[in-house]
């Protein structure tokens, strides 16, 4: 069965430290995978996704995503952080195909906290 | 380009009502997906649409049902409304070329908070 595991339900970490958002995925074949943010009381916004290449993801805000197939992992990843970065992270994933089932497999979300 | 738009913003309602919920998406998009959002449960997929038609369904009871119009804005109902339905009601839409290798962005709206009394 498809999945997508956020491991960490919290992150905290300083201000200009680089931060690391952790998912893993399950799905047969070659996978799409996103990385949306979601602020309080907003909706969900696209950060950055893999299809195919190069296997560093460069997104919006100054974030970028390492997808390892081998590990079957795509972490979301910044230099340098911010406290306006925290925020609500999900990862999702969906099979590469041009069937019907394109519907997106979520991520349960990890918080992150940016302390100053 | 304007965005994703949901209206209402936010909605209260008490058990047994039943509510409908709009959803206008980006100029040009063609599909429409529905999620609920609650604290303990995450993203929630409820259907997509495409074309007026729906194509994927999640595991929600038959309450929960959806349209699609002609010019892509969709609507989502719930009747006889339970406590558990409080939630975040978020809609997304997408391009959807629908051919074989695209990974078409969902894009959201700021969602509709509906609260069962």
């Amino acid at each position: 069965a498809q999945s997508v595991a956020q491991p960490e339900d919290q992150v905290n970490v300083a201000e200009g430290n680089p931060l690391t958002v952790k998912c893993t995925y399950s799905v047969s074949g070659n996978p799409y995978l996103f990385w949306y943010v979601q602020y309080p009381n907003r909706g969900l916004q696209f950060l950055l996704k893999y299809i195919t290449g190069d296997n560093l993801v460069k997104g919006s805000y100054g974030f970028e995503a390492e997808f390892n197939k081998s590990q079957t992992s795509f972490h979301l990843k910044k230099p340098s952080a911010l406290v306006s970065d925290s925020a609500l992270y999900f990862c999702a994933v969906r099979e590469n195909n041009a069937g019907n089932n394109r519907k997106l497999i979520w991520g349960l979300g990890t918080s992150l906290a940016v302390n100053p | 380009k304007a965005g994703v738009t949901q209206t209402p913003r936010y909605l209260i309602k008490t058990r047994g009502q039943q509510v409908t919920l709009s959803c206008s998406p980006i100029s040009g998009h063609r599909s429409v997906s529905w999620y609920q959002q609650t604290p303990g449960q995450g993203l929630q997929f409820l259907f997509e649409y495409f074309s007026e038609t729906q194509r994927n369904k999640g595991n929600f009871p038959g309450r929960f049902s959806g349209r699609q119009f002609s010019n892509s804005r969709s609507e989502m109902n719930v009747s006889t409304l339970e406590l558990g339905d409080s939630a975040l009601y978020l809609c997304a839409s997408s391009i959807e070329a629908g051919a074989l290798g695209t990974a078409d962005t969902q894009y959201f709206g700021p969602g509709t908070r509906l609260t069962v009394l």
